[in-house]
């Protein structure tokens, strides 16, 4: 069984960078069928797919058009995780994140972070 | 991006009886390449993150009671709860998974008449 264990600050202040990690337990980062995903979410846009990370003999990641730019999730094979940043953060991007894995890559999130809050504030 | 939008966004059903809530998608989610909706449903309780229920629009996750069942083809799905618990109480969202930009449903919040 797939566990998910994300980590990262919850205040963080407007025109910094968010960033949280996401540790992998029961399966690995660099699965050939799995995909690694950040998800948030909010009252005012409820759940918010935002970007994907995954291996199939190279690396792939695919990111949330409106946040191009801003945004990477970057894997991290030595120790089994993946981790989310978010750059030039506004009092728009506060939310609850978390970290969900696809174990067949079809696309279905079947494992979650516990979540974090992320709170953009001076 | 696909838009995904569920029916109704709230319901009060009485312990015992039916459930039903609706996604329809603003695109056919069928793909004709392996005849397989993409569309899953979710379960999410207060101050947890969502609980995969379902997927391929009708296949049962590991777990879930059998009370819970997805049908559906195309562009409209239905998750339906045979006969509600109180434990069922939750918000529950389709989300539809073939290319990303993923996109979820608004969600559907289940309470007890």
């Amino acid at each position: 069984q797939v566990q998910l264990q994300q980590s990262g600050p919850g205040l963080v202040k407007p025109s910094q960078t968010l960033s949280l990690t996401c540790a992998i337990s029961g399966d690995s980062v660099s699965s050939n069928s799995a995909t690694w995903n950040w998800i948030r979410q909010s009252p005012s846009r409820g759940l918010e797919w935002l970007a994907r990370t995954y291996y199939r003999s190279r690396w792939y990641n695919d990111y949330a058009v409106s946040l191009r730019g801003r945004i990477t999730n970057n894997p991290d094979t030595s120790k089994n995780q993946f981790s989310l940043q978010l750059r030039s953060v506004t009092p728009e991007d506060t939310a609850v994140y978390y970290c969900a894995g696809a174990s067949t890559g079809a696309g279905y999130l079947d494992s979650w972070g516990q979540g974090t809050l992320v709170t953009v504030s001076s | 991006d696909i838009v995904m939008t569920q029916s109704p966004d709230s319901l009060a059903v009485s312990l015992g009886e039916r459930a039903t809530i609706n996604c329809k998608s603003s695109q056919s989610v069928l793909y004709s390449s392996n005849n397989k909706n993409y569309l899953a449903w979710y379960q999410q309780k207060p101050g947890q993150p969502p609980k995969l229920l379902i997927y391929w629009a009708s296949t049962r996750e590991s777990g879930v009671p059998d009370r819970f069942s997805g049908s559906g083809s195309g562009t409209d799905f239905t998750l339906t709860i045979s006969s509600l618990q109180a434990e069922d109480v939750a918000v529950y969202y389709c989300h539809r998974y073939y290319s990303t930009p993923y996109t979820f449903g608004q969600g559907t919040k289940l309470e007890i008449k």
